[in-house]
């Protein structure tokens, strides 16, 4: 069965430093999402991405955020300059754009743990 | 500005029993509701959904129901089983500002199913 993965499974940075969280989306997908828990919150949502741009994002998507989809296949989070309320699991999530019963279903990676120190 | 919320953060059920989780929100303009399940160190897995437009969808031993007047959904496990242990998220779709799907979700409940 068809399955998102994400790497690194677990990604510990300093305070200030880039960093760069993939996804590879199931391969026939076209909505992609990045998703984000704190440890013992809710999942919210971050941002979503259709035809190679930004379709909706969410006011945690502050300048320090940007994604992309780079070679067809990837889907990348980019923090610019961490900051410790950035520690979180980000999950990736992908979804198909045909129509039928299941095509609002989101398909969720296993997610990213990100600490920053 | 919690539009999805699921009151009780846990739930203990003997096995065999039923469980019941519940989900409140507050945006009449969510068109489908989603349940998701979430093992430790796994990503959310879909379980079932329901369109705004019904007041029941069944899957097996998942059963949504919804009360649009209440703004209320519960999904019912039966019979709880050990494997069902997990923390359930209740998710609902809405267009966001630019005019595209975004899903909200709630704080989660954790199910514990005792043998």
């Amino acid at each position: 069965e068809p399955e998102v993965t994400q790497t690194p499974s677990h990604q510990v940075t300093q305070m200030g430093q880039e960093v760069i969280l993939r996804c590879v989306p199931i391969s026939n997908h076209l909505y992609f999402y990045w998703y984000r828990q704190i440890l013992g919150q809710k999942v919210e949502f971050l941002v979503s991405f259709y035809n190679n741009e930004i379709s909706e994002k969410s006011e945690i998507f502050d300048d320090q955020f940007s994604v992309e989809r780079p070679d067809g296949s990837n889907f990348t989070l980019k923090i610019r300059s961490t900051k410790l309320e950035d520690s979180a699991m980000y999950f990736c999530a992908s979804r198909s754009l045909h129509r039928g019963p299941n095509s609002y279903e989101q398909y969720f990676g296993p997610g990213t743990r990100l600490t920053v120190t | 500005d919690q539009q999805v919320k699921q009151n009780s953060p846990s739930l203990s059920v003997q096995e065999g029993r039923i469980s019941i989780l519940n989900c409140d929100y507050t945006n009449s303009m969510f068109d489908y509701f989603l349940w998701y399940k979430k093992y430790p160190a796994e990503g959310p897995t879909f379980l079932i959904s329901i369109s705004s437009i019904k007041d029941k969808n069944e899957d097996g031993r998942f059963t949504v129901f919804l009360n649009k007047s209440a703004k209320h959904l519960s999904l019912h496990i039966v019979p709880s089983q050990p494997g069902d242990s997990a923390v359930y998220f209740c998710a609902a779709r809405t267009f966001g500002s630019s005019g595209t799907y975004k899903y909200i979700f709630g704080t989660g409940t954790r199910l514990k199913v005792l043998a």
